[in-house]
C-alpha cells in the first residue's frame, strides 16, 4: 500500500527565512507520481508540482524548489526567502502507477511571520 | 473559466436525512474524484471515477455513494448521514487518470447534527 508521511506538522518561520517542507513515502511500485499542493487560508487547493519516478532531476520554479530522492524516497519542499503569503498548508501527495488512487500526508501548516 | 463547482458550499444537516453534493467540471475531464479532509488526517479519497459509468472505490468509501451518468458531473450521496461525516468534502477533476494535476472544487463543509 502506498503511503505518504509528513513528519512536520506545523512550522513557523520569520518572513526571509529559508524553510525545507519533508515528505517521505512508500511504494512498491517503481512507476509512481508524487505531487504538492498547497492549501491558503481561504482554503482552495493549489497544485503546485507533479514529479514521475523515472525523472528525479531537481526543480526549481521563483522562490520554490523541490528536491526528489528516490534513494531515500523523500520529495522535499524548499521555500527561500519566505513570504507572508507563503503562510499555507502544503500537502504532499502520491499515486502508484497503474491506479487511480492518490494517497495524501496530512499537512505540514507553514506560518511566516512578519 | 475552467472550474470545478461544487454545491452546496455550507451544509448542516442531521443524522439519517439524506443528502447530495454535487460537482461538475466544464473541462471534459475523463477523472473525477471525491476527497474529505479531517483536521490531522489530511485529504482522503472517498470515491474516484474513471469515466462515465465507472467508478471505485477510494480509502474512505464507507456511507458514501457516487454515480457519474455525465462526464461533467459526480454528485456524492449520503444516504444516512452520521456525525463522523461531519467534514470538509473536496470534488477534483484531472484531463486523465489521477497522475495529472488535479483541479480541487472550492469544497464543501458539512455538519451532521
Amino acid at each position: 500500500a502506498q503511503k505518504v508521511t509528513q513528519a512536520q506538522t506545523e512550522i513557523s518561520v520569520v518572513e526571509k527565512e529559508d524553510v525545507t517542507l519533508d515528505c517521505v513515502y512508500e511504494t512498491r511500485d517503481t512507476t509512481y507520481y508524487l505531487f504538492w499542493y498547497k492549501q491558503p487560508p481561504s482554503g482552495e487547493l493549489v497544485f503546485l508540482i507533479r514529479r514521475n519516478s523515472f525523472d528525479e532531476q531537481n526543480e526549481i520554479s521563483g522562490r520554490y524548489s523541490w528536491n526528489f530522492q528516490k534513494s531515500t524516497s523523500s520529495f522535499n519542499f524548499t521555500i527561500t526567502a519566505s513570504q507572508v503569503v507563503d503562510s499555507a498548508v502544503y500537502f504532499c501527495a502520491l499515486s502508484e502507477g497503474g491506479y487511480s488512487t492518490l494517497t495524501f500526508g496530512k499537512g505540514t501548516m507553514l506560518l511566516v511571520s512578519p | 473559466e475552467a472550474q470545478v463547482t461544487q454545491n452546496p458550499r455550507y451544509l448542516i444537516t442531521v443524522t439519517g436525512k439524506k443528502l447530495t453534493v454535487t460537482c461538475s467540471q466544464n473541462m471534459n475531464h475523463e477523472y473525477m474524484s471525491w476527497y474529505r479532509q479531517d483536521p490531522g488526517l489530511g485529504l482522503r479519497q472517498i470515491y474516484y471515477s474513471m469515466n462515465v459509468e465507472v467508478t471505485d472505490k477510494g480509502d474512505v468509501p464507507e456511507g458514501y455513494k457516487v454515480s457519474r451518468k455525465e462526464k461533467r458531473n459526480f454528485p456524492l450521496i449520503l444516504e444516512s448521514p452520521s456525525p463522523n461525516q461531519t467534514s470538509l468534502y473536496f470534488c477534483a477533476s484531472s484531463l486523465e487518470p489521477v497522475y495529472n494535476e488535479q483541479f480541487f472544487g472550492p469544497g464543501t463543509r458539512l455538519t451532521v447534527l
